[in-house]
């Protein structure tokens, strides 16, 4: 079954507004999530990764949320603008050499002007 | 920005041939990883490598595809006799060991 869930396929924000994006995970091993980007006929790129360790980690306009108890983890993007309009996959999997990932099926974002 | 290369970005071909793809890592990425993104966007993971070595795969990769990682020339991903719902994006991802993976642009098969 699917180990990694994005439970909303599509989001549209105003610009200037928050855009809030979810992922549930099943397994208690994880301890690495990160949160990828994709446009259309692209290949993923990481915007932002946290470790179990902590429950928050900002970078610019973006913060990932970790819950660990609940096993969901969010990105917010402050300030959204037309061009973050893309797929947003969440990944989770274990630290070690070589782990495996596991993505979501991914949510598209739209950020209307 | 990634600069894992993969050739080719497009391949057709017809039920029971062989379809290749390669991959070229990151300069300095030992760990090499082969997911499979199929039409509902679900990503499946197919096999990883340390250097040369395989460090996982699954059953399907192990039956139905060829893959390996040589040094000093692209990976591959081969699979033997392909099937329709072989269709898909696969994607090469590189890694310098413990977690953060950096995506090529993909082989999008077509197998009509």
């Amino acid at each position: 079954g699917q180990q990694v869930k994005q439970s909303s396929p599509s989001l549209t924000v105003q610009e200037g507004g928050i855009s809030i994006l979810n992922c549930d995970y099943e397994n208690d091993m994880f301890d690495y999530f990160a949160w990828y980007k994709k446009y259309p006929d692209n290949s993923p790129t990481l915007l932002i990764s946290v470790r179990s360790n902590v429950d928050k980690r900002e970078d610019g306009r973006l913060t990932v949320f970790l819950n660990k108890s609940g096993k969901h983890f969010s990105l917010h993007i402050t300030a959204s603008q037309p061009e973050d309009t893309a797929v947003y996959l969440c990944a989770a999997g274990q630290q070690g050499t070589g782990s495996k990932l596991s993505f979501g099926k991914g949510a598209k974002l739209t950020v209307s002007p | 920005n990634s600069k894992v290369i993969q050739t080719p970005r497009y391949l057709v071909k017809g039920q029971g041939q062989k379809a290749k793809m390669r991959c070229i890592p990151e300069k300095g990425h030992p760990v090499v990883f082969w997911y499979q993104q199929n039409k509902n966007n679900e990503f499946k993971f197919l096999i990883n490598f340390q250097n040369q070595e395989v460090l996982q795969q699954i059953d399907m990769t192990e039956k139905r595809f060829s893959a390996e990682c040589p040094s000093n020339s692209p990976c591959s991903l081969e699979i033997q006799s392909s099937e329709a719902g072989d269709s898909a994006l696969y994607l090469c991802a590189s890694s310098r060991g413990a977690d953060t993976q950096y995506f090529g642009p993909g082989t999008r098969l077509l197998v009509l």
